[in-house]
């Protein structure tokens, strides 16, 4: 069975920093490129970055290039999110996602980690 | 970047309605489009992918059709466990974008 469990969100004061982290199981997880897309509270969906199977592509969505450093480990079955300077309007669930296939589309999503930016 | 369309924003139908969602993408995209399905405090879930191919597990009473920059999501006949809110995405390019999403309510 697939699953993709996210982990790290929590209450941050602007300017901070945070790393989330989704670990992988249920499937070859080196096979498949990775996502985080982001909801805010009572909002849609926001694609945030994108990552190949090697690393050789990555993506960033304008509102967080600069600042947020997407990253994976095969052997530990990881994708991580490194988020610096937060600010208020990154407050929101950050979705780990697999890509369905080099499709860029996302067929299994993890559950979710809150994000909350606040002083 | 290329912006995604949705309409309407929310639906009201009963149980057993036929109900259409359109997406409009403000360049063409080909093929290259994803509708999700999201019930309160869940994650999406993928439902069609490249416009009109049923994700496995899916319902067959959910299509999709459409090529270009208008796109459409049919739910043949809506079930109870169908009320949630759908969200299209173009996997076109680079900043990938979803719509703003259709309510799907009780009427």
């Amino acid at each position: 069975e697939v699953q993709l469990v996210e982990s790290g969100g929590g209450l941050v004061k602007p300017g901070g920093s945070l790393r989330l982290s989704c670990a992988a199981s249920g499937f070859t997880f080196s096979s498949y490129d990775f996502n985080w897309v982001r909801q805010a509270p009572g909002k849609g969906l926001e694609w945030v970055s994108s990552i190949s199977t090697t690393t050789n592509y990555i993506y960033y969505a304008d509102s967080v290039k600069g600042r947020f450093t997407i990253s994976r480990d095969n052997a530990k079955n990881s994708l991580y999110l490194q988020m610096n300077n937060l600010r208020a309007e990154d407050t929101a669930v950050y979705y780990c996602a697999r890509d369905r296939s080099s499709a860029w589309d996302f067929d299994y999503w993890g559950q979710g980690t809150l994000v909350t930016v606040s002083s | 970047d290329i912006q995604m369309t949705q309409s309407p924003s929310s639906v009201s139908a009963s149980v057993g309605d036929r109900v259409t969602i359109t997406c409009r993408a403000s360049q063409g995209i080909s093929g290259w489009l994803a509708w999700y399905q999201q019930k309160p405090g869940k994650a999406p879930k993928l439902l069609i992918y490249a416009a009109s191919s049923l994700q496995s597990g899916v319902p067959s009473r959910f299509s999709g059709s459409g090529s270009g920059t208008d796109f459409t999501l049919t739910i043949s006949s809506l079930q109870p466990e169908d009320f949630a809110t759908y969200y299209c995405q173009q996997a076109n390019s680079f900043p990938l974008t979803f719509g703003g999403g259709t309510k799907v309510e009780i009427k």
